[in-house]
C-alpha cells in the first residue's frame, strides 16, 4: 500500500492567515491525489482532485499544487468556515488510501 | 443532483455479519467509468478506504479486509451493498458510501454516513 503522510497533524491559525497542509506519499502518485475537507459530524468534502484542480463550488481560496510524492494544500486566507480536519487521498494505485489528517484550529 | 444514502444496523455483535446498503440517486451505475465505494471512520480517526464497484461490476478490495468484504451492485435499484464478516469491537466505526466520478478513482459526492457499534 501507499502510504500518506501529512502534516503537521493539527494547527492553529487565526482569520485571515494563509495555512498551508503538506502530503508526502511513500512512492511517486504523478499527480494522482486529492484533497478533502471534514467538519465535525459531517461526510467529507472533495476539495481538489488531481493535485491541482478544483472540485465544482470550492472557494477559490484553496489551492492545490505538488507532483511525484510531495503535495500542499494551501488556503489563502482562512475564514471562519474552514475550521475543519483536512485529508489527503492518492489514486495512483489501489487501495487508495488516504492521510491521518490535520486538523485546523482557532488561535 | 447526486444524493446516497447508507442504511443497516446501528449495532451489531461480535462474530456476526455487517451488512450495509448504499441507495443513490442521480446516477446510474451502468455508466463507463462510474462507481460507488465505501469508506469507514473509526471515532476521532481518520478514514479508511473498504471497498470500490464500478460500472463494469469490477470490484476492488482493502488487502487488509478482503477475506471479509464482499461489494455488489444491483443497478435496476441503485443500490450497492457491502458486506463485512466476523464484526469485531475495532470495526465501530461511521460508514460511508461515496460516487466515484468518471475522472479517477476519488469520491465526489458522499452520504451522511452511518454509525456502526460493534457490541456484545
Amino acid at each position: 500500500d501507499i502510504q500518506m503522510t501529512q502534516s503537521p497533524s493539527s494547527l492553529s491559525a487565526s482569520v485571515g492567515d494563509r495555512v498551508t497542509i503538506t502530503c508526502r506519499a511513500s512512492q511517486s502518485i504523478n499527480t494522482y491525489l486529492n484533497w478533502y475537507q471534514q467538519k465535525p459530524g459531517r461526510a467529507p468534502k472533495l476539495l481538489i482532485y488531481g493535485a491541482s484542480s478544483f472540485q465544482r463550488g470550492v472557494p477559490s481560496r484553496f489551492s492545490g499544487s505538488g507532483s511525484g510524492t510531495d503535495f500542499t494544500l494551501t488556503i489563502s486566507s482562512l475564514q471562519p468556515e474552514d475550521f475543519a480536519t483536512y485529508y489527503c487521498q492518492q489514486s495512483y494505485s489501489t487501495p487508495p488510501t488516504f492521510g491521518q489528517g490535520t486538523k485546523v484550529e482557532i488561535k | 443532483q447526486i444524493t446516497l444514502k447508507e442504511s443497516g444496523p446501528t449495532l451489531v455483535k461480535p462474530t456476526q455479519t455487517l451488512t450495509l446498503t448504499c441507495t443513490f440517486s442521480g446516477f446510474s451505475l451502468s455508466t463507463s467509468g462510474v462507481g460507488v465505494g465505501w469508506i469507514r471512520q473509526p471515532p476521532g480517526k481518520a478514514l479508511e478506504w473498504l471497498a470500490l464497484i464500478y460500472w463494469d461490476d469490477d470490484k476492488r478490495y482493502s488487502p487488509s479486509l478482503k477475506s471479509r468484504l464482499t461489494i455488489t451492485k444491483d443497478t435496476s435499484k441503485n443500490q450497492v451493498v457491502l458486506t463485512m464478516t466476523n464484526m469485531d469491537p475495532v470495526d465501530t466505526a461511521t460508514y460511508y458510501c461515496a460516487h466515484r466520478g468518471q475522472r479517477g478513482d476519488f469520491f465526489d459526492y458522499w452520504g451522511q454516513g452511518t454509525l456502526v457499534t460493534v457490541s456484545s
